[in-house]
């Protein structure tokens, strides 16, 4: 069954520290994988998109990492802001454009 | 701003209530999704159209109905809801049609969160 799974479910962490999301994921055949970033009350947005041969990624403060071998991926953000107060999707593309899975998100909560 | 704008962004509606929520992309895309969010749980996928075909129906209930009367606009027509459907409905839009190749990037509206009393 094609499945992504996020860990943690949630995060607080304090703003200027680091921290790590985790996204494993059982899709086959794997296509790419994508984080979002979705801000309290507004749709998802596309942070970066990871295919097979890649294995690190980066967008700013965001870095994403890709192991196709354990079907794993992380995000790492960099001297947190405030404003990376979100939640954060892992998405897993099989064949064809509709044959996207979600992961549930970690909600991760910036404090000062 | 991501090019999709969906209406309204708030909608409470009795069981009774017929409603409909509105989708409009501005980036030329083809193929327009309805997306449906609980707390805690996965972006569930609700309908697909590619080229103003219907091309995806995941066993979603009757009481939700879409339509799609050209590329640009999308619907999702509400009827006899029933509570355990409020959540937020989430319009994204892509490239690519049936024959297109999929990157994956989906751009999404802002969400319409609907309560049903």
């Amino acid at each position: 069954k094609n499945q992504v799974e996020q860990s943690p479910q949630s995060l607080i962490i304090l703003e200027g520290k680091n921290c790590t999301l985790q996204c494993n994921y059982t899709v086959s055949p794997f296509s790419n994988l994508r984080w979002y970033k979705q801000d309290t009350g507004r749709g998802p947005v596309s942070l970066t998109i990871m295919t097979f041969s890649e294995n690190t990624k980066s967008n700013g403060r965001y870095t994403a990492t890709l192991d196709a071998d354990t079907k794993q991926s992380s995000l790492h953000i960099t001297a947190s802001q405030l404003s990376d107060s979100a939640s954060y999707i892992c998405v897993v593309s099989a064949s064809g454009y509709n044959k996207l899975i979600f992961g549930a998100g970690t909600r991760l909560a910036v404090h000062p | 701003e991501t090019g999709v704008t969906q209406t309204p962004r708030h909608l409470v509606m009795g069981m009774t209530n017929k409603k409909s929520l509105k989708c409009e992309q501005h980036l030329g895309h083809n193929a327009m999704y309805w997306y449906k969010q609980s707390a805690k749980k996965p972006l569930e996928l609700m309908f697909v159209y590619s080229l103003e075909e219907r091309v995806e129906n995941n066993s979603v209930p009757s009481r939700f109905s879409p339509e799609c009367p050209n590329s640009s606009h999308l619907f999702l027509h509400l009827h006899t809801l029933q509570p355990e459907d409020s959540a937020l409905y989430l319009c994204a839009s892509s490239r690519g049609g049936t024959s297109g190749v999929n990157t994956g990037e989906l751009f999404f509206g802002e969400g319409s969160r609907l309560t049903v009393l």
